[in-house]
């Protein structure tokens, strides 16, 4: 059974930095692209970042590009993301997502999500 | 950046009835898009992508239809677990990939 489960969300001031944590089981991590997903509290889906199955195409959204970076390790099955400089509107659960195939960017799979507070 | 505009923004419907959700884009998207229900308190689950294609262990009850800028999902027979907030998402213009503001599925 596929699982992601996500760690290291708590609440931060502004200007600060998290890293996130999304450890997979139950497929196999190195063939996947995997993303980052965050949801605003009562609000939408914002894509945040994705990046390749071998960790060597990394993309990003505009609202995070420069402030946050996505890595991950195919010998660990875990997935992470480095948020720097914290905004006020990075407030959100982050969900780790399985993208569904090569190339394809929707989502079989998705974490229970992390929620990230950045206070002022 | 595609913008995915849905509509109602909140939807109520009797358990039994078919509901039909609408998504439309601001440049065609092909096939490429995806619909997810999200309940409170959990994540996103996949429910329709391609269009029409539906995800693994989604019931028959549900379907999508369209291509290029309209899009709609169709749930045929509401039960009591489909009441939920429902979101389309486009993959074929990418990055980003961009998701509708959402659907609230409400029981009548």
């Amino acid at each position: 059974q596929v699982q992601l489960v996500e760690s290291g969300g708590g609440v931060v001031q502004a200007g600060r930095s998290l890293r996130l944590s999304c450890a997979a089981s139950g497929f196999t991590f190195s063939r996947h692209g995997m993303h980052w997903v965050r949801q605003a509290p009562g609000k939408g889906l914002e894509w945040v970042a994705v990046i390749g199955d071998d960790g060597s195409v990394d993309v990003y959204a505009d609202s995070v590009k420069g402030r946050f970076t996505v890595s991950r390790d195919n010998s660990q099955n875990t997935l992470y993301l480095e948020m720097n400089r914290l905004r006020t509107d990075d407030t959100a659960v982050y969900f780790c997502a399985r993208e569904h195939s090569l190339d394809n960017w929707f989502f079989d799979w998705w974490g229970q999500g992390t929620l990230v507070t950045v206070s002022s | 950046e595609i913008v995915m505009t849905q509509s109602p923004a909140t939807l109520s419907v009797s358990p039994g009835e078919r509901a039909t959700l609408s998504c439309r884009a601001s440049q065609s998207v092909s096939s490429n898009l995806a619909w997810y229900q999200q309940k409170p308190g959990q994540a996103p689950r996949l429910v329709i992508y391609g269009a029409s294609t539906r995800a693994t262990g989604i019931p028959a009850r549900f379907s999508g239809s369209g291509s290029g800028t309209e899009f709609a999902l169709t749930i045929s027979s509401l039960q009591s677990d489909d009441f939920a907030v429902y979101y389309c998402q486009q993959y074929d213009n990418r990055p980003p990939v961009t998701f509708g503001q959402g659907t609230r599925l409400e029981i009548k």
